[in-house]
């Protein structure tokens, strides 16, 4: 079974602030590792993924996350936030022959001035 | 823009009532995946097609049905509509087989609300 769970629904930091969103996994093989960003009425735009190449994984957006298999987590990072990155995150996990994807119940991420 | 598209973007219905979703793919992308997300909720995968056959399936039940053609455009139905049913209605195509390693290109989203 897959799963994964956000911890923290809502997040708030002030600009240029690191941010730090919180996502452990729990998988029955070797998962695949997902951040998406969910942007008011728009559809979800993937940050980044991890399919298990290297452990640190960098996306768009300035935005990075690292895959600790001994801490079953796959937390996302940015250094320094800005305005536009308040918006919504999702971690989600699959496997290499699965068929489904499983999210994660998301963080809100607040950018304050 | 992924050029992932679809419609309506919001939909009112009745309990009982059927509905019909519509979402057209990136063009090339041999994969679509439906998934009902709720309001405060991550998405929930309901069910994948792969060149229009369905090859994985989430926890929903029989009454939620769909889809693919060969034009890259594919449909959600479900039937005898329930109040639980009112979420986004979201849509996601990629290229391969198997979703698990690929990026999905989400749509925008219908809006059902079911009273």
């Amino acid at each position: 079974a897959q799963s994964v769970t956000q911890l923290g629904s809502h997040v708030s930091v002030s600009e240029g602030a690191l941010v730090l969103l919180r996502c452990n996994y729990s998988s029955s093989v070797p998962p695949y590792l997902f951040w998406y960003v969910q942007y008011p009425n728009q559809g979800l735009q993937l940050l980044l993924k991890y399919t298990s190449a290297a452990t640190l994984v960098k996306g768009i957006n300035g935005f990075e996350a690292e895959f600790k298999k001994s801490e079953t987590s796959f937390h996302l990072t940015k250094p320094s936030a800005h305005m536009r990155d308040a918006a919504e995150y999702f971690c989600a996990v699959s496997g290499w022959n699965f068929n489904k994807f499983y999210f994660g119940s998301g963080t809100k991420l607040n950018v304050k001035p | 823009e992924t050029g992932v598209t679809q419609s309506p973007t919001h939909l009112i219905k009745t309990r009982g009532q059927q509905v019909t979703l519509r979402c057209s793919s990136q063009s090339g992308h041999n994969t679509v995946s439906w998934y009902q997300q709720a309001l405060g909720q991550g998405p929930q995968f309901i069910f994948q097609y792969y060149r229009e056959e369905e090859n994985g399936r989430g926890n929903f039940p029989p009454r939620f049905s769909g889809l693919q053609f060969p034009n890259y455009s594919s449909e959600l139905n479900v039937n005898a509509l329930e109040l639980d049913d009112s979420a986004l209605y979201l849509c996601a195509s990629s290229l391969g087989e198997t979703t698990g390693t690929d990026t999905q290109y989400f749509g925008p989203g219908t809006r059902l609300t079911v009273l």
